[in-house]
């Protein structure tokens, strides 16, 4: 199973938007609504930010939304902040009881 | 509070066989599947496998690279998950993480322990 596609990095100045975009097939993110979203501070454990999607768990600033379109799932981060700068990477269930992670996104808040 | 706290990672030779552990607290671990998720150095995340629980029959499945080498199994007397390494590759040198997945049915996985880095090396 091949690893979702991500792009390698995306940045933006503080207050900005920007949108990660996370590409698979019709066998993962275009078949399911599972879509979920990580983010991980270096030397840190990842934490859920979206999950089914659109849904952000309780405690995650409604600054990040999530929404899906045929085979591509995006996550948006509006009104950027520094401590927004990490990696962020996307998941899908998969079929069969297996999943797949996105390649990452290196976030940079100029 | 939940808390996941992996052991067990270690420098092991090409070939050989490790066991981590994953103590589990302040949640009903007998009510939860559980997957590993794995990080290569300064690479990204991989699903390893999950675990259900024995209420909803206790299976285990497996990503493809792991298949047949590694093995999950959990005690719930002891509110520990397991992922027993056989026939270890160097690519298999990671974080190994320990994780819960959401309300059942889930795919999401929604807390995760600290880590334990597995080195494979000869």
């Amino acid at each position: 199973q091949s690893a979702l596609t991500q792009p390698a990095s995306v940045s933006g100045s503080p207050g900005q938007s920007i949108t990660i975009s996370c590409t698979g097939t019709s066998s993962d993110v275009g078949s399911y609504n599972l879509v979920s979203w990580y983010q991980q501070h270096p030397g840190k454990a990842p934490k859920l930010m979206i999950y089914e999607v659109s849904k952000r768990p309780s405690g995650v600033s409604n600054r990040f939304s999530g929404s899906k379109s045929g085979n591509t799932a995006s996550l948006t981060i509006s009104g950027l902040q520094a401590e927004d700068e990490a990696d962020y990477y996307c998941c899908s269930y998969a079929g069969s009881s297996t999943f797949v992670f996105g390649t990452g996104t290196k976030v940079t808040v100029l | 509070e939940v808390q996941l706290v992996e052991s067990g990672g270690g420098l092991v030779k090409p070939g050989g066989s490790l066991r981590l552990s994953c103590a589990a607290s302040g949640f009903t671990f007998s009510n939860a599947w559980m997957s590993w998720v794995r990080q290569a150095p300064g690479k990204g995340l991989e699903w390893v496998g999950r675990i259900k629980s024995k209420t909803d029959g206790g299976t285990t499945d497996y990503a493809a690279p792991v298949k047949g080498r590694f093995t999950i199994s959990r005690d719930d007397s002891k509110n520990t998950l397991y992922l027993q390494m056989n026939s270890l590759k160097t690519e298999d040198t990671a974080v190994y993480y320990c994780t819960t997945e959401g309300v059942v049915p889930a795919a999401y996985f929604d807390y995760w322990g600290q880590g334990t880095l597995v080195t494979v090396s000869s």
